[in-house]
């Protein structure tokens, strides 16, 4: 089956500080998605991307689909501490209108901020 | 409006009982998926209903495994004999036909 290689598997930062996580994949994807694990909670969707190239911005993330459809990464700016938890990135086929079947996640990039 | 909720967020059973997970997905959402994450490794999808049908069920990891949606509101994933390889967070997600997940919370089984 399709793997996703997600790196790192863990941050530890300063508050304030950048980050940067990425995927990438021996396999195309159409669908570039990056979710957010609280503790205790269920992954939330950070940003979802369509189109190779595509760079999006929500707040302080940033994520780009790569132009080669095998990679994605995603940015992260001036930390909070409410940035830490787990993110996940998921490659997809084409996801419009067709619900979100085959979806492959990586197995997560754990961000901790130290004081 | 309620979120995915999921029932129980944790269960700790002995090898060879049986557990049963529930999930309510958003009101109004045909697709349902089931999804399992074993500590420190990927979120692995195990099927994925449109309403009451199996879409499909490639990722389900053995016979061991049930899940069923009557009515294709509510579904369930009982897990019979359970094995100690069972032990992870399961994870319950809903959709309309955007493409966008909405993940419950997780039920957390332990297996001794």
């Amino acid at each position: 089956g399709q793997q996703l290689n997600q790196s790192p598997q863990s941050m530890f930062i300063q508050e304030g500080e950048d980050v940067s996580m990425n995927c990438t994949s021996s396999s195309i994807f159409n669908t570039w998605l990056w979710y957010k694990q609280d503790p205790g909670e269920g992954p939330v969707l950070l940003i979802a991307l369509y189109k190779a190239g595509e760079l999006t911005s929500n707040g302080r993330l940033t994520a780009q689909f790569g132009i080669t459809r095998k990679d994605s990464f995603l940015n992260i700016s001036a930390s909070i501490p409410s940035d830490v938890g787990i993110y996940f990135c998921a490659g997809g086929p084409y996801l419009s209108g067709g619900g979100a079947d085959g979806l492959t996640f990586g197995k997560g990039t754990h961000l901790i901020i130290q004081p | 409006e309620a979120g995915v909720t999921q029932f129980p967020s944790h269960s700790v059973i002995e090898k060879g009982q049986t557990v049963t997970l529930r999930c309510d997905p958003i009101s109004g959402h045909d697709n349902l998926y089931w999804y399992r994450r074993v500590m420190g490794k990927e979120i692995k999808f195990l099927l994925h209903f449109v309403k009451e049908s199996k879409q499909d069920e490639s990722g389900m990891p053995n016979n061991r495994f049930l899940a069923e949606r009557t009515g294709g509101t509510y579904s369930t994933l009982k897990v019979q004999p359970a094995e100690l390889e069972d032990s992870g967070v399961y994870f319950c997600a809903s959709s309309q036909n955007t493409g966008e997940l909405f993940f419950g919370e997780g039920s957390r089984l332990t297996v001794l």
